[in-house]
Order: structure tokens, then sequence, then C-alpha cells
């Protein structure tokens, strides 16, 4: 089964607010725990990633949180742009299973003018 | 930079026909993945690769198998194509511990 599922499967945002898409995951031995970012009709991108002995993590507009306690992890997009529309998929890997990416089934983000 | 190269873009099998998706990167990645990604659902991983001359099976290996002969070229083979098998296929690859792996653009198959 699924070692990350999101709690939302979708998300309607105006834009200019911030977003938050949440993630719980069941691996508590899980190394990396990253965020992927698909657009229509095309391959995931690589957002971000937090290792799983750090708390948070900030890029370019977004900031990852983990919640080692509660197994959850969250993706915070800044200023929601039309650009951020997509399917947003967290993922985990771990040594023991040789760092192969495991997916949840994803949130879609729409954003609103 | 061409990144992940995937062919063919789009493919309609019979059901019982074989085919072999063709996946090349040119980012000298050791590690290489095919996924399946059906409608509204998340990426389900069918094989993977850790090197050249070594695969291994993911969640949903069964009606496919790989070969990693070289580390540019990891080729998905469908042997007796069903209609289950009605997905998009990806191919991606990533360097060591894999945190960020690149994605091809997808191979959309269907099996009538």
């Amino acid at each position: 089964g699924e070692s990350v599922g999101l709690h939302l499967p979708t998300l309607s945002v105006q834009e200019g607010d911030n977003s938050i898409i949440n993630c719980a995951y069941s691996n508590s031995a899980s190394d990396y725990f990253i965020w992927y970012k698909q657009e229509s009709g095309k391959g995931p991108q690589f957002i971000i990633d937090i290792r799983s002995n750090m708390d948070k993590r900030q890029g370019q507009r977004v900031t990852v949180l983990l919640n080692k306690t509660v197994k959850h992890l969250s993706l915070q997009i800044a200023a929601t742009q039309p650009g951020d529309s997509a399917v947003y998929f967290c993922a985990e890997n771990s040594k023991a299973t040789d760092y192969k990416l495991s997916f949840g089934a994803g949130t879609t983000v729409t954003v609103r003018a | 930079n061409a990144g992940v190269t995937q062919t063919p873009k789009f493919r309609i099998l019979k059901i019982g026909q074989s085919m072999t998706l063709q996946c090349t990167q040119d980012m000298n990645h050791n590690y290489m993945y095919w996924y399946r990604q059906d409608p509204g659902m998340g990426l389900k991983l069918i094989y993977y690769s850790v090197g050249a001359g070594i695969t291994d099976k993911g969640e949903v290996p069964n009606g496919y198998n790989v070969s990693r002969s070289t580390t540019e070229d990891f080729p998905l083979r469908l042997e007796l194509a069903a209609p289950s098998q009605t997905s998009v296929y990806f191919c991606a690859s990533s360097g060591h511990q894999n945190t960020e792996a690149f994605f091809g653009q997808g191979t959309r198959l269907t099996v009538v």
C-alpha cells in the first residue's frame, strides 16, 4: 500500500492567497520527504525536499513543514499564482528501500483569478 | 540538454500485442524508474534500476519486463498487452539518494 497519502484531492485558492497542501505518511523510517508538481500533460517536476531530521525547509515561495510526531507533511505556497495550478504529490524514500520514490495520490490545486 | 527522453508519446495496442517503451537519459544518472499513472491517480512504481545490470520490481511489475544494459537506457517491455495496462507511463532518472528525479514527458498507451 501507499506509504504517503494526501488529505484532500482538490484545493481551490484565490490568486495571491497562500496555499497549504497536506500529506500524511506511515513510514517512520523514511529518510527524505519530497514534493513534486505535475502540470497537465507533463511529467512530475521536483519542487523541494526535506530530510527526516529537519522540521522546516524554505525555497522560493515554498515552505515544507515536517511534523514527525503526527507523521504529517505540508507544502505552503506563498502568494499563489495562476502558474501554480497543477497536481501536487508528496513522496518519500528511504535507504532501506534503495531510495526509490513512493508517491501519494496527489492534490489538484486550482487558482482562481 | 535532453534530460529524460521517452518514445513513443502515444500508442494504441491491440490485446495480446507486444511493445517496448524506450527511455534514455543523458545525465549519467545511476537510478532509473518506470511508473504508470492511471487517470486521476498517483504514480505506481513498475520497475526500477540502481545501476547498469541491476533491476528490481516495484509495486506493480506483473505484465512488464525491463533491462538495463547501459547507464543511459532503460526500456520497458509489455509482452501480452491487456486493457488493464492502459495508462500513462513515465520514465524517470536520478542521482544517488534520488530526491530530485527527472521525468520524461510520458507515453500514453491505450490497449483495445
